[in-house]
């Protein structure tokens, strides 16, 4: 089966910059996503990472490190309503149903 | 705007009985996923369609069906509610099931039993 860790809670202060890592263990890998979800909101797709490397989209960016079983999301020059629950997302074999991890909830200090 | 849209959003029951919630979208994406997420959790996976095929989660109690009368709409059915069903459920589409196609959430259905 298939397993992703990530932290239950990260604190950082608006306008740092923060990482949110995720280990996972799987028998087979097909990709690593990363979703966003406010308090008493929907969840919603920030990135998605097949490969090794870096994916960049705005304030956001998503790493992944298949040798390492391994991957993170960086927030760059947090914002106040940056502060939700990012959940970390595997899927072991192309047809194999998602798995979410347990989600980090992220508290930013003004 | 094409959208994932859940019907009510607030939703109150009795212990026992039956609630339906409902789930459309614009999309006109192949999958249709159903979750429960309780407070402080991850989504968990209930089950899903791919098109009009039924796929069930090894988990999933047998108390909690679903319907898909066309590629439109969902409905899940929890029969015989109880007070652990209390949670947020939430609906999502994705155009196939890779973890490459994102899944599209509605703001989901607040379940509260009495």
């Amino acid at each position: 089966g298939q397993s992703l860790e990530q932290p239950s809670e990260v604190t950082a202060v608006e306008g740092a910059i923060v990482q949110i890592n995720c280990t996972y263990q799987t028998s087979g890998f097909y990709g690593l996503s990363w979703y966003q979800q406010h308090d008493g909101g929907a969840p919603t797709f920030l990135s998605y990472n097949a490969l090794d490397g870096l994916e960049e989209t705005g304030r956001f960016s998503s790493f992944l490190s298949r040798s390492d079983s391994y991957g993170y999301l960086l927030l760059q020059e947090l914002q106040m309503k940056d502060s939700a629950s990012y959940f970390c997302v595997g899927q072991e074999n192309r047809d194999d149903k998602i798995i979410f991890g347990k989600g980090t909830r992220l508290h930013i200090l003004p | 705007d094409a959208m994932v849209i859940q019907n009510p959003r607030y939703q109150v029951t009795q212990f026992g009985k039956p609630v339906t919630l409902s789930c459309s979208q614009t999309l006109n994406h192949n999958v249709m996923y159903w979750y429960q997420q309780k407070s402080s959790q991850a989504p968990k996976l209930l089950f899903h369609y791919y098109d009009k095929d039924f796929n069930n989660e090894a988990d999933t109690p047998d108390n909690f069906q679903s319907r898909r009368p066309n590629t439109s709409f969902c409905f899940l059915d929890i029969r015989s509610p109880g007070l652990g069903d209390a949670a947020m459920y939430l609906c999502a589409t994705s155009r196939d099931v890779q973890a490459n196609q994102p899944q599209h959430f509605g703001d989901g259905t607040r379940l509260s039993i009495l």
